[in-house]
């Protein structure tokens, strides 16, 4: 399977407890994307790599949140100190930048803080 | 700065009929526009895209979609509904240059009545 991969699909936390989320992007795409999604909305934006640089950041994504991208293929995302309000489904994309290209998503992982 | 409206939350049909899913965007300059679809629990997958040129673009699964500036929409069209079309469907939009992530709308759920 050469799609977007994401691991673990569903992840069960306590809160105050760290994640940390992988993304594995198609691998000659050199742009990789996070966004979350709440029950009942749209994905939104949280933050874009092209290569191993992290060229945004939406203000969603607090000072608890980090996101790497070493050596411009897989990324992690991670939460620290994680809190109710970060349960959600957490989606990656990825696509090959310049042109008319589109992003591929990953099936996400879900996070349920408890 | 870019948004997307979806006025319809939840729609049912029954399965043959037509099906109309409505997308109004904001945007200062030539948007991309794209519908994807996301069944429970799962990732999204890309149905279509518009990024230039004829305005009534085919899609996967036999859906399309028509791209008209004057009203700033960009609607999904199926003729015929089939039971595998209920899922939840997402119209994004995203900017023509730099990053070019996805701006989404809040979804349209679809049922599909036998």
């Amino acid at each position: 399977d050469t799609g977007v991969s994401q691991d673990p699909r569903h992840k069960i936390t306590k809160r105050g407890q760290n994640v940390t989320f992988r993304c594995d992007p198609i691998s000659e795409h050199n742009r990789l994307y996070w966004y979350r999604q709440t029950l009942g909305q749209g994905p939104e934006f949280l933050t874009y790599f092209q290569n191993e640089a992290q060229l945004e950041k939406s203000r969603l994504l607090s000072d608890r949140f980090s996101a790497e991208r070493p050596k411009g293929s897989f990324s992690t995302l991670e939460i620290q100190r994680t809190e109710q309000g970060d349960s959600a489904m957490y989606l990656c994309a990825s696509s090959f930048g310049g042109g008319n290209t589109e992003a591929f998503f990953g099936q996400g992982t879900r996070l349920t803080v408890v | 700065a870019q948004s997307v409206t979806q006025p319809d939350i939840h729609i049912t049909v029954s399965e043959g009929a037509s099906l109309e899913l409505r997308c109004n965007y904001s945007y200062g300059a030539t948007p991309y526009l794209f519908w994807y679809v996301q069944s429970p629990g799962q990732g999204l997958q890309l149905l279509l895209k518009y990024f230039s040129g004829d305005t009534l673009v085919q899609g996967i699964k036999g859906f399309e979609a028509e791209f008209k500036r004057s009203q700033s929409s960009f609607n999904l069209r199926k003729p015929s509904v089939h039971w595998s079309d209920a899922a939840e469907y997402f119209c994004a939009v995203a900017r023509d240059t730099g990053r070019r992530a996805l701006t989404f709308g809040s979804g349209t759920r679809l049922q599909v009545q036998p």
